[in-house]
This record gives C-alpha cells, structure tokens and sequence, in this order.
C-alpha cells in the first residue's frame, strides 16, 4: 500500500466550478500535511499547509481528518489558471521528519 | 535572489556513462535533498543532507552517490547510468529539518538514459 494516495484525475471541470481532491496517508504517526502544485514539466511549489482545525486561504480550503487519516483540497470559483497537478504531501517522522509525496491529482479548468 | 539552482536542465546518457548534476542555493539553507519523479509515482527521496560535510540514504539510493563538500553545493551523481534512472530529479533544501517547513524546489533535470 502506498503511503500517500491520491486519485490521479483528471477532474475536468468549467471555469467557477468547485472541485475538490482527496488524499489518504497511511502513517498515523504522520505529524505535518501540506497541499503542493505542480505545473506541467515545472517544479513543485507549496500551495498551502494543512492545519488540524482546517485553514482557508482565499478560494483555496484544506481539511484534516486524522481519525480517518484523509487530507482535502476545496478549491472554489475554479480558474483556468488552476489547471495544475496537485500533489498531497505528508511527513513520515520514519524518515527522519521528510516529506513524502502522493502521485498528484490532475485539475483541468476548461473556458 | 536566484534560491534553488540546478545544471544542467536537460541531460541524455548511454548506458553505463557517468554524468553529476548540480544544486546550488543562495539561502543557507541546512537541509538538501535530491528527489526523483517518475510518471503515476509521487516524488521520491533518493538521498539527502543535513549540513556541510554530511549525506544520508533515501527511500532509492541505489545507483547513486551524492556529496556536499560546501553547503550552498549538493551534488548527485550517476556511477553508471541505467535506462531505469531515466527520470525527472528535482533538488530541494530547506533551512533546517523542521517538519512544518516547506520545501524549496530547482527547476528540475530532465535525464534520459539509453
């Protein structure tokens, strides 16, 4: 079973949509849990980090169930600039405190 | 303010040549990792380095060496290259080791093996 799953899409939705991603981790141990994107053939960059009581940053909201060890990403009123790969992100305290990345979701806004 | 700096950008390889990519970063950061991305695989850690001087195994380490003689430098490099080390390798670094901390990543290398 892989650490860190997510759905690798595509979601193709229209321009304002709302969509959301979700993302599993195994670990319980897990301690830090973050939303990085991914445009095509760029490096990673951190979209938000995700807090236990949820945290909102403009359109963007991540969620946090540990108890059922799942992560999400609400993005509304969707851009096309959104058109990205989103890779969930957790820390594995097994490794030392580094991060270990989902496969990524792939979000296409479309006009 | 450059921040991750990898060279080169793009690399094509025979089997069983050698080749070193290079990171640099202008932050001090402590903390500098070198990933590789596979399709449908998220990124995975090949080796890493807490500070000048030191390097540590990853989740794939096998086929790879990799040094930090300066702490702005971490180099990674390929003994003899394999079709199975064609990837995308991004550098990252980080200031230190701290579980909230993000990630500062390079721009990536695009390395095939033939």
């Amino acid at each position: 079973r892989k650490e860190v799953e997510q759905d690798p899409g595509p979601f193709n939705v229209p321009e304002g949509a709302t969509v959301a991603f979700n993302c599993t981790y195994s670990n319980s141990a897990s301690q830090s849990f973050f939303w990085y994107r991914q445009d095509c053939r760029k490096e990673p960059k951190l979209l938000m980090s995700v807090y236990s009581s949820g945290n909102e940053d403009g359109r963007f909201t991540a969620q946090l169930n540990r108890a059922s060890q799942y992560i999400s990403l609400l993005i509304r009123d969707s851009k096309l600039s959104d058109s990205a790969t989103y890779l969930c992100v957790v820390n594995i305290e097994e490794y030392g405190n580094k991060l270990v990345f989902g496969a990524g979701t792939i979000l296409r806004v479309k006009s | 303010n450059a921040g991750v700096t990898q060279t080169p950008k793009f690399r094509v390889l025979k089997t069983g040549q050698s080749m070193t990519l290079l990171c640099a970063q202008d932050m001090n950061h402590e903390y500098m990792y070198w990933y590789r991305q596979d399709p449908g695989m998220g990124l995975r850690l090949i080796h890493y380095s807490v500070g000048e001087g030191t390097t540590a195994k990853g989740e794939v380490p096998d086929g790879y060496n990799v040094s930090r003689l300066k702490k702005q430098n971490f180099l990674l490099g390929l003994e003899s290259a394999a079709p199975s080390q064609t990837s995308v390798y991004f550098c990252a670094s980080s200031p230190d080791g701290h579980p909230s901390r993000k990630l500062f990543f390079g721009s990536g290398t695009q390395l095939s093996v033939l």
